[in-house]
C-alpha cells in the first residue's frame, strides 16, 4: 500500500488550460513538500507546507495542505509548455528522518 | 544559497570499474542523502547521514559504500556495478530535524551507465 497515493499519474494537456494534481495519505505529515524534475536533472523544490489548511502561491502555481495534514493539492492555472515535467510530492512525519514521495505525476503541456 | 552540486554530471563504467560520485553542499545542513531513481519513478532512498554518521542504510548492495569526510561533502563510492544499477543518482541535503521539517534540497544529480 502506497502511503502517499499521488494523481494522476500522467497529464497530457494544451497549453492555456488548468489542471490539479493531487496527494492523499490516511497519515498526518508534519510537512508535505512540493518538487518539479525535468528530464536528467534534480528534482527543485517548489514549495514546502507546514500548517493544516495553508494556502500557498507562486505566480500561475496554487498549493494546499489539507486541514487535518493528509493531503496536499497543485493547481496550475493556464499552463504554459515550460511546466512540463515530473511533479513529486514528499511528505515529512513526525518521528521519521525521512521524506515520504507519491509515485509522481508527470505532466506534459503541448503548444 | 540553496545549492546542492555533484560530479560528475554522467558516468559510464564498466563492470570491473571503481569510481567515484561526488556531493557538495554550503547551506550547513547536518543531513545529506543519496538516493536511485529510475525514469519516471519517484527517488528512492539509497542512505542517510547525520552529523558525518551514516544513519540509515536502506538494505543497499555493499557495492555501494558511502562516505561522508565532512560536513559539507558526500561521496557515493562504486564498484563491480552490474547493468541495473544503471539510473540516476542524487545527492540531497536538510537540516537535521529541519524547520520546517524534512524540507531536502536536491542536486542536479549524476546519470550512471553501467556496460
Amino acid at each position: 500500500t502506497q502511503l502517499l497515493e499521488q494523481s494522476p499519474q500522467f497529464l497530457s494537456i494544451q497549453e492555456g488550460e488548468n489542471l490539479t494534481v493531487y496527494c492523499n495519505s490516511s497519515s498526518v505529515f508534519s510537512s508535505l513538500q512540493w518538487y518539479r524534475q525535468e528530464p536528467g536533472e534534480g528534482p527543485v523544490l517548489l514549495v514546502t507546507v507546514v500548517t493544516g489548511g495553508e494556502v500557498k502561491k507562486l505566480k500561475r502555481l496554487t498549493f494546499q495542505f489539507g486541514d487535518a495534514r493528509k493531503d496536499s493539492s497543485l493547481h496550475i492555472t493556464a499552463a504554459q509548455p515550460g511546466d512540463t515535467g515530473l511533479y513529486l510530492c514528499a511528505g515529512a512525519r513526525s518521528g521519521y528522518s525521512t521524506l515520504t514521495f507519491g509515485k509522481g505525476t508527470m505532466l506534459l503541456v503541448s503548444p | 544559497d540553496t545549492e546542492v552540486t555533484q560530479t560528475p554530471k554522467h558516468l559510464v563504467m564498466g563492470m570491473t570499474n571503481k569510481k567515484s560520485l561526488k556531493c557538495e553542499q554550503h547551506m550547513g545542513h547536518r543531513a545529506m542523502y543519496w538516493y536511485k531513481q529510475k525514469a519516471k519513478k519517484p527517488p528512492e532512498l539509497m542512505f542517510v547521514y547525520s552529523y558525518e554518521k551514516l544513519s540509515i542504510n536502506e538494505s543497499v548492495p555493499s557495492r555501494f559504500s558511502p562516505e561522508c569526510p565532512n560536513s559539507s561533502l558526500l561521496n557515493l563510492h562504486l564498484h563491480a556495478l552490474q547493468p541495473e544499477d544503471s539510473a540516476l543518482y542524487l545527492c540531497a541535503s536538510s537540516h537535521w530535524g529541519g524547520n520546517p521539517r524534512g524540507t531536502q534540497y536536491f542536486g542536479p544529480g549524476t546519470r550512471l551507465l553501467v556496460l
